[in-house]
């Protein structure tokens, strides 16, 4: 059983460029979530979708960030006009449905870097 | 709002060392407690969890009991060993919440 899939692993992006993360949850999963890692810090929540809804964005930038679950293929976490400080691993993960106290499978994460 | 607080890495250790990893809590409700492990280059794993006070996760030779009374969920081991080197996180969610809430990480570095 494939788990959830992200790519790439690592992105290098020169400041002011887009940064484009895809998630391919987890067979029979319906429910994305998208975490940020910053240096020194635990994983934070930004944002929840479900299949062509956004549940919750409450832990999203409101500029500059955006993020899709599309009837169709995986869902894409949007960065753009990329800054220094934008620079993260960002985690994906997926639940068949929405019981965070079971907790859900996670990705390995993409690395992206602003230079 | 919900927080976890954790013990500062790195932890260095020899193989068959005891290893404890602190973890506090503060939550409005009585949240799931969690652990999870993110060995190198690869994403989190649920290491173990427990949705109730006094309840006690265990997994892979690790324990966390869940204490009400001190907000504490601590990670011990007996007995360590090389391939338990990773990153440890402390993590919780309120009762039926999809968020998970998570403490900065612990490194430890397990040597032969």
């Amino acid at each position: 059983n494939a788990g959830v899939m992200q790519n790439p692993r690592h992105l290098v992006r020169r400041r002011g460029q887009e940064a484009r993360l895809r998630c391919s949850p987890m067979k029979g999963h319906s429910h994305v979530y998208w975490y940020r890692q910053l240096p020194e810090e635990g994983l934070k929540f930004m944002v929840y979708l479900q299949k062509e809804n956004i549940i919750d964005e409450s832990g999203m930038p409101k500029e500059r960030f955006s993020a899709e679950f599309p009837k169709e293929g995986p869902s894409i976490l949007r960065i753009q006009q990329v800054v220094r400080g934008d620079s993260a691993a960002y985690f994906c993960a997926s639940s068949q449905e929405s019981q965070g106290n079971y907790g859900y499978t996670f990705g390995s994460g993409t690395r992206l870097t602003v230079v | 709002g919900n927080s976890v607080t954790q013990m500062e890495g790195p932890v260095t250790l020899s193989e068959e060392a005891f290893l404890t990893i602190n973890c506090t809590y503060t939550a409005t409700g009585y949240p799931s407690l969690f652990w999870y492990v993110q060995y190198p280059g690869e994403g989190l794993q649920l290491l173990l969890k427990a949705t109730k006070a006094d309840d006690k996760g265990s997994n892979k030779g690790f324990e966390a009991t869940y204490r009400k009374e001190t907000t504490s969920f601590h990670l011990e081991k007996g007995s360590v060993q090389v391939s338990d080197s990773a990153v440890y996180f402390c993590a919780l969610s309120d009762r039926d919440d999809y968020k998970l809430s998570f403490g900065a990480g612990t490194t430890v570095t397990v040597r032969a």
